[in-house]
Parts: C-alpha cells; structure tokens; sequence
C-alpha cells in the first residue's frame, strides 16, 4: 500500500501570509495526487486534482506542485475563510489519504 | 444540480449490520466509479471500497474486506454499502464520493469531485 506522509501536522499563520504543506509519498506516483480542503463540520472539497490542476471554482490563491514522491500545496495570500484542514491523497492505486494538515488562523 | 446525499446511518451494536444509501441526482450513476470513505471522529479520512462506473469491479479496503459489500441500483441510481459484523472501529462518519477522469495523452488521472454529507455510524452496545 501506498503511504502519503503530511507536514506539518497543523500550523497556525495570519490573513495575507503565504502557506504551504508538503505531502510525500513512499513510492513514486508521478502526478497522481490530489488535495482537499474539509471545513470544519462539511465533507471534503476537491482542490487541486493531478498535482497542479486547479478545480473549477477554486480560488487561484491555491496552487499545487510536484511530482514523484514529493508534492506541496501553497495558499498565496491566507484568508480567514481558508481555516480548514487539508489533505493529500494519491490515485496511483486506489486512493490513499495523507493524515491531514490542520491549519488555524491567528 | 449534482447531488450525493447518503442515508441509513445510526446507532448498531457490535456484531450488527447496516446498510447505506447515497442517492446521487444531476448525474447517472452508471456513468461513474464510485468510493465509501469513511472518518472516525477527530481523524483522518479513510477509503472504505470502491466500484467501476458499470459495478464490474470493486476493491475493499483490508480492514473491511468479507464485512462490506458495495452496490448499486441502477433505477433508484443510488449507490448502497452494505455492512456487517460491525466493529467499535468501523464508527465513522460515512461519505459517498464520485470518481471523476481527468485524461490526457499520458494517462487517466482519477479524484473524487463531488461528494455527499456524510451519514454517521455509530457502533456501541
């Protein structure tokens, strides 16, 4: 089974900061790798499918990048609706979910 | 409008079973593979099983595997779970999820585009 390792685990930034998480995975997956965001009570939205697509209706402040075993996911400019947290997953083989990264606002 | 919307969650005891329901609208189940993932309180999300777009093949997860059993009702186009020798472990909150295709000339790439509420499943004696 395909492990996906996320960091950090939680962290905490301001409105307008820049964010980024890192998802790894244990083996090569090229560009099959996708992020959600899941808000506190709600089911999980897609963000970025394919490494660096972005879903129609995200906002551009979301971009993703990697490929192989390392990947990341940046919010360009934190805003207070971004308050969340978000998760990995890989579809290289069934779809495995990286542990999640819980991001406050300060 | 796409809608997923999943049912039949409560309260079961240890040994038990229960059957889900997620009723999708907007869209044709037969067009589409399906995933149960699951969330236990406070933690992380969990693929549960998931079948192809015309129900010729599904995987489980381990920790399911001979206890669930993934369906579908083309005419009602909802899509069931059913479960069985239920588990303290397997209390979670239960979604359905769409299987979208992204293709290109280097392969098929897959995510989960549309997603339902969310039914919970609590097992207790």
């Amino acid at each position: 089974d395909i492990q996906m390792t996320q960091s950090p685990s939680s962290l905490s930034a301001s409105v307008g900061d820049r964010v980024t998480i890192t998802c790894r995975a244990s083996q090569d997956i090229g560009n099959y790798l996708n992020w959600y965001q899941q808000k506190p009570g709600k089911a999980p939205k897609l963000l970025i499918y394919a490494a660096s697509r972005l879903q129609s209706g995200v906002p551009s402040r979301f971009s993703g990048i990697g490929s192989g075993t390392d990947f990341t996911l940046s919010i360009s400019s934190l805003q207070p609706e971004d308050l969340a947290v978000y998760f990995c997953q890989q579809s290289y083989s069934t779809f495995s979910f990286g542990q999640g990264t819980r991001l406050e606002i300060k | 409008q796409v809608r997923l919307v999943e049912s039949g969650g409560g309260v079961v005891q240890p040994g038990g079973s229960l059957r889900l329901s997620c009723a999708a609208s907007g869209f044709s189940l037969n067009d589409y593979g399906m995933y149960w993932v699951r969330q236990a309180a406070g933690t992380g999300l969990e693929w549960v099983t998931v079948t192809s777009y015309d129900g010729s093949t599904s995987h489980y997860a381990d920790s399911v595997k001979g206890r669930f059993a993934i369906s579908r009702d083309k005419a009602r186009n909802t899509l069931y779970l059913q479960m069985s020798g239920l588990r303290t472990e397997d209390a979670a909150v239960y979604y359905c999820a769409r299987v979208q295709t992204y293709s290109t000339e280097g392969g098929d790439f897959y995510y989960m585009d549309v997603w339902g509420i969310g039914t919970t499943v609590a097992v207790s004696s």
